[in-house]
């Protein structure tokens, strides 16, 4: 049981390049979420999707798409990326009347 | 507007002794709580959670959380650390109107001394 999957873990991009992460669960959770974390600001809510084909916008959402085609699959897209962009990017699902956060080890993201 | 903050950003304590990090929150009920640790590289894992009943919570690793309404408090503690304690640890707090959309609290770096 794998858990919670993020694809790529590390990445550097160039300043206008885009890119996809890939978040796969095995757990048939029906919430996913994309965090990003930088120093002294915790955890930030991108996009979250409480179900497939459905998705939502959080707290910092710009600059960022997500697609939920599939129940067990959230992907991160970063169509032209930024500086503002470097950061460690958190997948996280629950399945919905626990509360329970189940997280992936972190996307690693360098923008330069 | 609702809130969750950690007002202790670092936290040195010695190995052995005892530990208490602070949690507040600004809700105008009762939300759900939780207390998240993450060890350096790692994604974060949930210690403990308190969504009604009793106000003690006892979770993972011998951590638990005392909830008092009183003082919109949700404190983590620990009675004797160890070395392998050294991490990040996150409050958070959900909402029934909100059910899903999590809020994180900036987090408290925890280093245990010998």
């Amino acid at each position: 049981n794998a858990g919670v999957t993020q694809t790529p873990k590390f990445r550097v991009l160039k300043t206008g390049q885009s890119m996809t992460l890939l978040c796969a669960q095995d757990m048939n959770h029906e919430y996913m979420y994309w965090y990003r974390q930088d120093p002294g600001m915790g955890l930030r809510l991108i996009h979250y999707s409480v179900g497939e084909g459905t998705t939502a916008k959080g707290e910092v959402p710009d600059g960022y798409n997500v697609s939920r085609l599939k129940k067990q699959n959230f992907l991160l897209g970063l169509e032209s990326a930024a500086p503002s962009q470097t950061s460690v990017y958190f997948c996280a699902s629950i399945y919905h009347n626990t509360g329970e956060l189940f997280f992936g080890e972190g996307s690693r993201l360098t923008v330069l | 507007a609702q809130s969750v903050t950690q007002p202790d950003i670092h936290i040195t304590v010695s190995e052995g002794a005892s530990l208490e990090l602070r949690c507040n929150y600004s809700y105008g009920a009762t939300p759900y709580l939780f207390w998240y640790v993450q060890s350096p590289g790692q994604g974060l894992q949930l210690l403990l959670k308190y969504f009604s009943g009793d106000t003690l919570v006892q979770g993972i690793k011998g951590f638990e959380a005392e909830f008092k309404r009183s003082q919109s408090s949700f404190n983590l503690r620990k009675p004797s650390v160890h070395w392998s304690d050294a991490a990040e640890y996150f409050c958070a707090f959900m909402t029934t109107d909100s059910w899903g959309k999590f809020q994180f609290g900036a987090g408290t770096q925890v280093v245990v001394t010998p």
